[in-house]
């Protein structure tokens, strides 16, 4: 199964900034994913990152607040912007050929100051 | 819409017993996939067990197996000789083999917190 390399681990960002998270996967995936995860809740999904076209994205997340780009099937970035305090997460990527089950990245703990 | 169900918040087991962790799915899909992910405290989500609904037979990776119950729409699953290292919070996710209109992403239950007790 392939291995994703998520970064960065964890950040603190100030009010109104925005921070790119990265994902690279070791090998091609047709599908990517990115969550959200409270600290002990379950994950939810922000959005499909397709690659070459627009994410799809869920019901409450919106592309202006998190623009997701995936220029190829190895690598996808989630940028949040205008940071809020509310944005405090943890942020997973996830991938994989859709065969079978998908594997993570390691996540991104973002605290907003 | 799918949906799954862990009805158990937190879970605890004594180091070396047993441990059966309840899943139940809703779906209308015949074939679809199931999974348990196990996630430490080090955030890294780890695939645990997977199961496919067209298989009748139970899938059994070393220490961990499932009861798969597909008219019961039930998923278990079962640590054996439970160890530290076995504290982790688990969750139960649903997969439809074809996609249709989804996007192919799983569908997580709410986890279970186990915790294992020396």
């Amino acid at each position: 199964s392939a291995v994703i390399s998520q970064k960065p681990s964890r950040d603190i960002c100030q009010r109104g900034t925005s921070l790119t998270i990265q994902c690279q996967v070791d090998s091609q995936v047709t599908m990517m994913f990115w969550y959200r995860q409270q600290p002990g809740q379950s994950l939810t999904l922000i959005a499909t990152a397709n690659q070459g076209s627009e994410a799809t994205y869920e019901s409450g997340f919106v592309i202006d607040k998190f623009p997701i780009s995936r220029p190829n099937l190895t690598f996808s970035t989630l940028t949040v912007s205008n940071m809020s305090p509310e944005d405090s997460s943890i942020y997973l990527c996830s991938g994989g050929t859709g065969d079978w089950g998908y594997t993570f990245g390691s996540g991104t703990r973002l605290t907003v100051v | 819409a799918q949906t799954v169900t862990q009805s158990q918040p937190e879970m605890s087991v004594q180091e070396a017993e047993t441990v059966t962790l309840s899943c139940t799915y809703d779906t209308s899909e015949s074939d679809y996939y199931l999974f348990w992910y196990k996630q430490p405290p080090s955030r890294q989500m780890i695939l645990v067990i997977r199961q496919e609904a067209y298989k009748q037979q139970n899938a059994t990776e070393n220490r961990f197996s499932v009861n798969f119950q597909k008219a019961a729409k039930s998923f278990s699953l079962k640590i054996s000789d439970s160890q530290l290292g076995d504290a982790a919070m688990y969750f139960c996710a649903y997969r439809p083999l074809n996609y249709g209109g989804s996007q192919g992403n799983l569908i997580f239950g709410k986890g279970t917190k186990l915790s294992v007790k020396p």
